[in-house]
């Protein structure tokens, strides 16, 4: 299968602590993705994160790329209530077509 | 910036019956994508609407069960038919822009089928 595979699959920290989730996945890619979903709603792209790139920043976002163990993390600094939504990676593989598969997810819940 | 619509946004329907799910885009789409979320699951992709001709489906999802329509570049539908409460799921639309890497998605249907 080609689908990531995030862990944890749940993490719970304190306001204003880090929080990292982890995606492994299993073909090579073209880029990969993070989204970000609020209980049940929409998705909400956070970054994007080329083969060829191995870390990326975007405000207390930062992605790393690790294409050699077919792995990447996301950090999320400085952690916030409204941070509590689970968080899914999703991978373009080459020739896909534009096709990108979800990973499992990871809740994440932001205790105040 | 372009949004992207669902209607409706939840429906609550009775199992045997259909359900068709629209999704429009204010501005013109390279591609389309339709997406299943079962409860406390992740996203799972049912098709890719093709303008103009047939979807095409992936593994474990066929036609007759999620007929898709792309009549023109910024809209599409999908129908659940003959729903069972197995289909209960959030059905979510997604687009790319002029072949770019990045997918938005539309905010859902939420299903649920007694």
């Amino acid at each position: 299968s080609q689908q990531g595979e995030e862990d944890p699959q749940a993490l719970s920290i304190q306001e204003g602590e880090n929080a990292t989730m982890n995606c492994s996945y299993k073909t090579s890619i073209n880029n990969l993705q993070w989204y970000r979903q609020n209980s049940g709603r929409g998705l909400v792209h956070l970054i994007l994160i080329r083969s060829n790139e191995r870390e990326k920043h975007s405000g207390r976002l930062r992605v790393t790329l690790d294409t050699s163990k077919k792995s990447s993390s996301l950090l999320i600094t400085a952690s916030r209530a409204a941070d509590t939504a689970s968080y899914f990676c999703a991978i373009l593989a080459y020739s896909s077509a534009s096709k990108i598969i979800f990973g499992s997810g990871t809740r994440l819940s932001i205790r105040p | 910036s372009a949004v992207i619509s669902q209607k409706p946004s939840r429906d609550i329907c009775q199992r045997g019956t259909s359900l068709t799910i629209q999704c429009q885009v204010d501005s013109q789409v390279t591609m389309m994508f339709w997406y299943r979320q079962q409860p406390g699951q992740s996203l799972t992709l049912i098709a890719t609407a093709n303008q103009g001709s047939e979807a095409t489906y992936e593994s474990g999802f066929v036609i007759d069960k999620f007929p898709i329509s792309r009549p023109n570049l910024t809209f599409s539908t999908l129908t659940v038919s003959n729903m069972s409460p197995e289909d209960s799921s959030i059905y979510l639309c997604s687009v790319v822009w002029n072949f770019q890497e990045t997918q938005y998605f539309g905010p859902g249907t939420r299903l649920l089928v007694l």
